[in-house]
C-alpha cells in the first residue's frame, strides 16, 4: 500500500527557534498533501493544503508566516514552525493523495511530535 | 460549513462483542465518509470509507452504515479484539472542496 513517512518522528526545540518537518510519499507521486495539527485527547484539525509547485492553501485562523509550507516536489513537502513558542507544541501530521489513485485517498503519515520548551 | 461529530466520546466493550460507534454530520452534501483509527502516538490509519450514493459497505469484521436522511454513520466492528482499542474518528467530506473534517473522536477501549 501507500506510505507517507515523517521526519523527524519527535522533535524537541527550545522556545523562539524555527522547527522543519518533512513528509513524504515513498512510493506514490502527490500532486497534493495536507498538514494537520492535534492536541492531546483532540481531533485531527487541517491547517493547510498544499499543493506541489504552487502556494499552500491555509485554513481560517492558521498564520501563514508563522507555518510555512513548501511542496516543491512530487514527493515532499515541508512544514517549518517559525519562532516556535510552548503553545505550538502538539502532534503534526500530514497526508498525501496519491496523484495516479482515487481522488478520495488520502494516505496518513506517522506523525511528528512537537515539543517546545 | 462542515461539521462532524460523535455521539460519545468513550466506549468500553468486552472482548468478542460487538462495538458500535456513531458518528453525526450536518452538511447534507456531503458525499464521501471514512472511518479512521488511530492508535496513541500514532497517525490515522484508514479502516473503511462509503460513499453517499450507498447506505451499507462491510470489510473484514467492519461494517459501515450511512442514513443521510438523518445524516447519520456508524461503525460496527465485529467480536472486538483488544488490538481494536484506539481512538477512532469519522471524516467527511463536502462535494465542493476535497478537504476532509474529522469528528472528534470515540475512545474505544475493549476489556478483557
Amino acid at each position: 500500500g501507500a506510505v507517507v513517512s515523517q521526519h523527524p518522528s519527535w522533535v524537541i526545540c527550545k522556545s523562539g527557534t524555527s522547527v522543519k518537518i518533512e513528509c513524504r510519499s515513498l512510493d506514490f507521486q502527490a500532486t497534493t498533501m495536507f498538514w494537520y495539527r492535534q492536541f492531546p485527547k483532540q481531533s485531527l484539525m487541517l491547517m493547510a493544503t498544499s499543493n506541489e509547485g504552487s502556494k499552500a492553501t491555509y485554513e481560517q485562523g492558521v498564520e501563514k508566516d508563522k507555518f510555512l509550507i513548501n511542496h516543491a516536489s512530487l514527493t515532499l513537502s515541508t512544514l517549518t514552525v517559525t519562532s516556535a513558542h510552548p503553545e505550538d507544541s502538539s502532534f503534526y501530521i500530514c497526508s498525501a493523495r496519491d496523484r495516479a489513485g482515487r481522488a478520495d485517498t488520502q494516505y496518513f503519515g506517522p506523525g511528528t511530535r512537537l515539543t517546545v520548551l | 460549513g462542515e461539521s462532524v461529530g460523535l455521539h460519545l466520546p468513550t466506549l468500553s466493550v468486552q472482548e468478542g462483542d460487538n462495538s458500535i460507534i456513531n458518528c453525526a454530520y450536518s452538511n447534507s452534501a456531503s458525499d464521501y465518509f471514512i472511518w479512521y483509527k488511530q492508535e496513541s502516538g500514532k497517525g490515522p490509519q484508514f479502516i473503511i470509507d462509503i460513499r453517499s450514493n450507498m447506505d451499507k459497505r462491510q470489510g473484514q469484521r467492519v461494517t459501515v452504515l450511512l442514513n443521510k436522511t438523518v445524516k447519520h454513520l456508524s461503525l460496527q466492528i465485529a467480536a472486538t479484539q483488544p488490538g481494536d482499542s484506539a481512538v477512532y474518528f469519522c471524516a467527511a467530506r463536502s462535494g465542493s472542496a476535497r478537504q476532509l473534517t474529522f469528528g472528534s473522536g470515540t475512545q474505544l477501549t475493549v476489556l478483557p
